[in-house]
């Protein structure tokens, strides 16, 4: 069946440090979101990605969507102790696009 | 008030007990999901309605049943609770094709 698969699942680093998480889909899809869970939160709409090749920055969150539609990758920059959390992608089921499937998330911690 | 209001917040619950966890949403949404968080295994959908008039089940429904009262009211109902139902429940809505709105979940033990 459709798959979302997101690598790694879990990242360490340091503040200030780079981070970036990667997304990959079974199946082409018409777009990708992405979610970010704060620890004993809730999961939080970040952006969603429609066209192929584009690119959406969020202060110093960048999204990437890939030309064939079938990855993406959220990177962060130079990390902060409030970027802590659970990032996920997801995307539409294939012939039911109001339904997502959701990746199983990178949890990311950053040492102060 | 939150766009999403989940209750309860936190329930430990016995085996084989009916449990209802409801939820209710003011962002006038059509859409709205009941997903089930599991460490390692990400969000998975147990049941989603588009419109009041409208069920249907997701990847993991065996176990649990659900009711749409409303355009803002979905709840979900676990007839005889066991312990590997034990999770973060969220529910959600969304309008299409938007991103989701979450509520802050509920986390039930069965014990």
């Amino acid at each position: 069946g459709q798959q979302v698969m997101q690598i790694p699942q879990y990242q360490h680093v340091q503040e200030g440090e780079d981070f970036t998480t990667y997304c990959n889909s079974s199946t082409t899809l018409s777009n990708i979101q992405w979610y970010k869970q704060r620890p004993g939160g809730h999961p939080v709409f970040l952006i969603q990605l429609v066209k192929s090749g584009e690119v959406k920055k969020q202060k110093r969150l960048t999204f990437q969507f890939g030309e064939a539609k079938k990855n993406s990758s959220l990177h962060i920059t130079a990390t902060q102790t409030t970027d802590v959390g659970t990032y996920f992608c997801a995307g539409p089921s294939i012939g039911n696009t109001g339904k997502l499937i959701f990746g199983q998330g990178t949890t990311l911690q950053v040492k102060p | 008030d939150a766009d999403v209001t989940q209750t309860p917040r936190n329930r430990i619950t016995k085996t084989g007990k009916r449990i209802m966890l409801e939820c209710s949403q003011t962002k006038g949404h059509d859409r709205m999901y009941w997903y089930r968080q599991d460490p390692g295994l990400g969000l998975r959908l147990i049941y989603y309605s588009f419109d009041v008039k409208d069920i249907n089940k997701g990847e993991i429904s065996d176990g649990y049943s659900v009711s749409r009262q409303a355009q803002a009211k979905f709840s979900l109902s676990l007839e005889s609770a066991i312990p590997n139902q034990t999770a973060l429940y969220f529910c959600a809505t969304s309008d299409f094709p938007g991103g989701y709105t979450f509520g802050s979940g509920t986390r039930l033990t069965v014990v």
